[in-house]
């Protein structure tokens, strides 16, 4: 079956510009994840949701950055007024019920803001 | 200090060879553990699970020490495809969410 995608791949930004970044998890996951993964470093977790519910945003960097999952299925993360050190690959990941179930990953957005 | 360390490497090892990674975690309520390969410029993929009392699959071994907060992952009989970066991963639950906390990884060559 399909895995996660998202879109767009790459993205270039120029600093002080909004971006979008869309995920689509795998069919029925409950669990949609986001983590942000600099150069040279592992992901680090963003944000989570069951279904609709956005249960944990702690890792979300500042107020700039904003997800949603309106009708549980399809998420965007939104960068408003990005800076150079938003540039990183994000990431999606799913899971089929519960946070602890194994989470599967998409290719991911990598982003540059010049 | 980070939650998960690793040593970054790189490790180049001969093909054949036989090389083991380490791991430490901070957090003494980490429940589970995982070690992921990413490939350059690819997604992380879950490699496996590591239990309490040890596991292999195939040529990988991982092992669990939860007094030292340890994790290890032995590869035998390196093959050229294993090169990747393997990242050692935690998770504990807090305030309804069970993220994945990664380490850094560690970069495998394997040469022929």
């Amino acid at each position: 079956g399909a895995g996660v995608s998202q879109s767009p791949r790459y993205k270039v930004a120029k600093r002080g510009q909004d971006v979008a970044l869309r995920c689509d998890p795998i069919s029925g996951h409950v669990s949609l994840f986001w983590y942000q993964q600099a150069l040279g470093q592992g992901p680090e977790f963003l944000t989570y949701f069951q279904n609709e519910a956005q249960l944990d945003k702690s890792g979300l960097p500042s107020d700039r950055f904003f997800a949603e999952r309106p009708e549980g299925s399809v998420s965007t993360l939104k960068i408003q007024r990005t800076q150079q050190e938003d540039s990183a690959v994000y990431l999606c990941a799913s899971s089929r019920s519960g946070s602890a179930d194994t989470q599967y990953f998409g290719p991911g957005t990598r982003l540059t803001v010049l | 200090r980070k939650e998960v360390e690793q040593d970054p490497g790189p490790f180049n090892v001969p093909e054949g060879a036989t090389v083991a990674f380490n791991c430490t975690y901070s957090n003494s309520a980490s429940q589970s553990f995982f070690w992921y390969r990413q490939d350059c410029r690819k997604e992380p993929k879950l490699l496996m699970s590591v239990y309490s009392s040890g596991n292999e699959d195939g040529r990988f071994t991982a092992q669990l020490n939860r007094a030292s907060q340890y994790i290890s992952l032995l590869i035998r009989d390196s093959k050229l495809s294993d090169s990747a970066t393997y990242l050692c991963v935690v998770s504990y639950p807090r305030a309804g969410n069970t993220p994945l906390v990664f380490g850094k990884g560690t970069r495998l060559s394997v040469i022929a």
